[in-house]
């Protein structure tokens, strides 16, 4: 069975420029979660699928950050336009319920 | 504010000897509490995690951890480490119930076992 997988595994793109990152969940499952770790920080939580819907967004740091989830499958995370601070590993988690999440290798941002 | 600690941000250890990885919460209620290890350019791996029961939790690798209430501790074991043990180790906590949950991180704990 696929883990879930994110893509790209890197991205450096320079300040002012959109970056959009992707993150396909174990199949099956509903719940999808978006979280960052950013200069050997704690890895925060950015918000929360349920299916489609967004059940928590309470983590997105502002509204340059926008995710969507369409038809309760992928999701994907852009960031538009992008700065200097948004440089870290971005996560991608999903679980079925219960609370163990499983998480994917993360996809590195570097913003020049 | 509900959360979790890990007061150190290095553990360093001889290969053979055990290892504690400590990390303490803050939550009101029945925490549930888990263990992730993060291996080098690779994704966070679930280790364990204690919901009710054995205060002592057994997980992969041959890790186990330790619920004490009294002290609000979730501390990671291990009887004898492995050089390849060596990886960043982060506790965690859930937050919430129902349909709407998520895992609050502590700070993470870099464990390096020298051979």
């Amino acid at each position: 069975e696929a883990g879930v997988t994110q893509f790209p595994s890197h991205s450096v793109i320079e300040k002012g420029q959109t970056v959009t990152l992707r993150c396909d969940p174990i199949s099956g499952h509903d719940n999808l979660y978006w979280y960052r770790r950013v200069m050997g920080k704690e890895i925060k939580f950015l918000l929360h699928f349920v299916k489609e819907s967004k059940q928590d967004e309470s983590g997105m740091p502002n509204n340059r950050f926008l995710a969507e989830r369409t038809g309760g499958t992928y999701s994907t995370l852009k960031v538009q336009p992008a700065e200097l601070e948004d440089s870290g590993v971005y996560f991608c988690a999903s679980s079925p319920g219960g609370g163990e999440l499983f998480f994917g290798e993360g996809s590195r941002l570097t913003v020049l | 504010a509900q959360s979790v600690a890990q007061p150190e941000d290095q553990v360093n250890v001889a290969e053979g000897n055990p290892l504690t990885v400590k990390c303490t919460y803050s939550v009101s209620g029945n925490p549930y509490l888990f263990w992730y290890v993060q291996y080098p350019n690779r994704g966070l791996q679930f280790l364990l995690k204690y919901i009710t029961g054995d205060n002592l939790v057994k997980g992969s690798y041959g890790f186990e951890a330790e619920f004490n209430k009294s002290q609000t501790s979730f501390h990671l074991k291990k009887p004898s480490a492995l050089v390849s043990d060596s990886a960043l180790y982060f506790c965690a906590v859930i937050l919430g119930m129902g349909s709407s949950y998520k895992l609050i991180f502590g700070s993470g704990t870099r464990l390096l076992v020298r051979p």
